[in-house]
Order: structure tokens, then sequence, then C-alpha cells
């Protein structure tokens, strides 16, 4: 099946600092979601990205529905502890299939104080 | 705020044992989802529905079965459990919104099988 090929897979940061994580397939995709999961619950849903090019904030949080249609990117401005967890990117194209997505591994952002 | 319930919240059963994973959403979603995750790792779908009386087989192969009778309801059921069901069970829904694509998870079961 497709891949989603997250990176890093994980990042340890101080209180404060900014945070860039990515999401590259080689295939097109025509939505990219980004989500967050805390341990022991499931994903909770950040950004969803339709169009390329697209630049969307939730808060602190931006992302980024790359030109290419093939890689999409979340940045964290000013980490906070409440920030840690795990980040999700998924995508969805005509080879997952109508409202199907494929996600990522996930990227461990954890935040010393 | 996305309303979807999972229960029960964790489960430890012994292996040959039936069980059911219930999942439930408020939202008149018509799509809801399946997927299998084991801690920390990536999300594999194992069963979808597009409505009621409507459903598939995912990209993950599982033993497990769903039904869809009600709009709101989709319980996912293993008919003998064994260790290597041991995961984390994520329900999702879907509705209009992005198309049908932005998915709304409940709290997830996490499923021991000793």
């Amino acid at each position: 099946g497709q891949q989603l090929n997250q990176s890093p897979q994980s990042m340890f940061i101080q209180e404060g600092e900014d945070v860039s994580m990515n999401c590259t397939s080689s295939s097109i995709f025509n939505t990219w979601l980004w989500y967050k999961q805390d341990p022991g619950e499931g994903p909770v849903l950040l950004i969803a990205l339709y169009k390329a090019g697209e630049l969307t904030s939730n808060g602190r949080l931006t992302a980024q529905f790359g030109t290419t249609r093939k890689d999409s990117f979340l940045n964290i401005s000013a980490s906070i502890p409440s920030d840690v967890g795990i980040y999700f990117c998924a995508g969805q194209n005509w080879i997952q299939g109508a409202q199907k997505l494929v996600f990522g591994q996930g990227t461990r952002l954890t935040i010393n104080p | 705020e996305a309303d979807i319930y999972q229960t029960p919240r964790y489960l430890v059963i012994g292996t040959g044992k039936k069980i059911t994973l219930e999942c439930s959403q408020t939202m008149g979603h018509d799509k809801m989802y399946w997927y299998q995750q084991d801690p920390g790792m990536e999300l594999h779908l194992i069963h979808y529905s597009y409505g009621v009386n409507s459903t598939e087989k995912g990209d993950l192969s599982s033993e497990s079965t769903v039904s869809r009778i009600r709009t709101e309801h989709f319980p996912l059921t293993l008919e003998s459990a064994r260790p290597s069901h041991t995961s984390q069970y994520l329900c999702a829904s879907s509705g209009v919104g992005g198309g049908g694509n932005e998915q709304y998870f409940g709290p997830g079961t996490r499923l021991t099988v000793t």
C-alpha cells in the first residue's frame, strides 16, 4: 500500500523552541490532515489542508500543503509542555479511495522544561 | 468537540473469548471507521462503513467483523480472541466536512488478550 514518510520520528526540544516536522510521499494527495495524539487517547484533528500551496494556522500551529501535492509541513511556534505527544500526518488521494486516509508513522515530541 | 464514544476503554480477556468493542457517535456522520494501532505506531484501517448496512474491509487484514445496523453505532466483534489481537482499537467517523475526509476519533479501546 501507500506510505507516508514522516520525519523526524522523534524530537527532543527545550520549552519555547519552534518545531518543524514534515510528511512526504511518492504519490499526489488531494487532502492533508494533521493530528495530535496524547498517551492513551485517540488522535485529535489539528489542521486540514485541501489546496496545493495552502497555508493554514491554528493558534501556534501552522501547516502547509506542498506545491507538488506530495508533501506537507507542520510548524509549532514557541512550544509549551502541553504540546508533548505524537503528531500524525494523514493524506487522502484516489489510490486510497474516497473518504479513506493513509497515516504517517508519527513524530514523537518531547519537551524539556 | 467530537462526540464519539468507545467502550470499554480497557479490556483484559483470556484467549478464546468472544468480545465486542462498542463505538457510537452523536454527530449524525454517515461514515465510520475502525483502526488498529500498536502503542506509538501508525494507524492501520481494518474496517469502514459508508452508511447503514454498508461495511468494507480495510487495508490491514483483520479477523474481526463489524456491523452497521444504525447510523450512530458501529461495533467490532472478535469471535475468538488471541494474544496477537492485543492492540489499541480506534473508532472514527466523518461527515460532509472536508469532503468527508475529516475524521474524528474516539478515545480508543486498549485490548489485552492473555
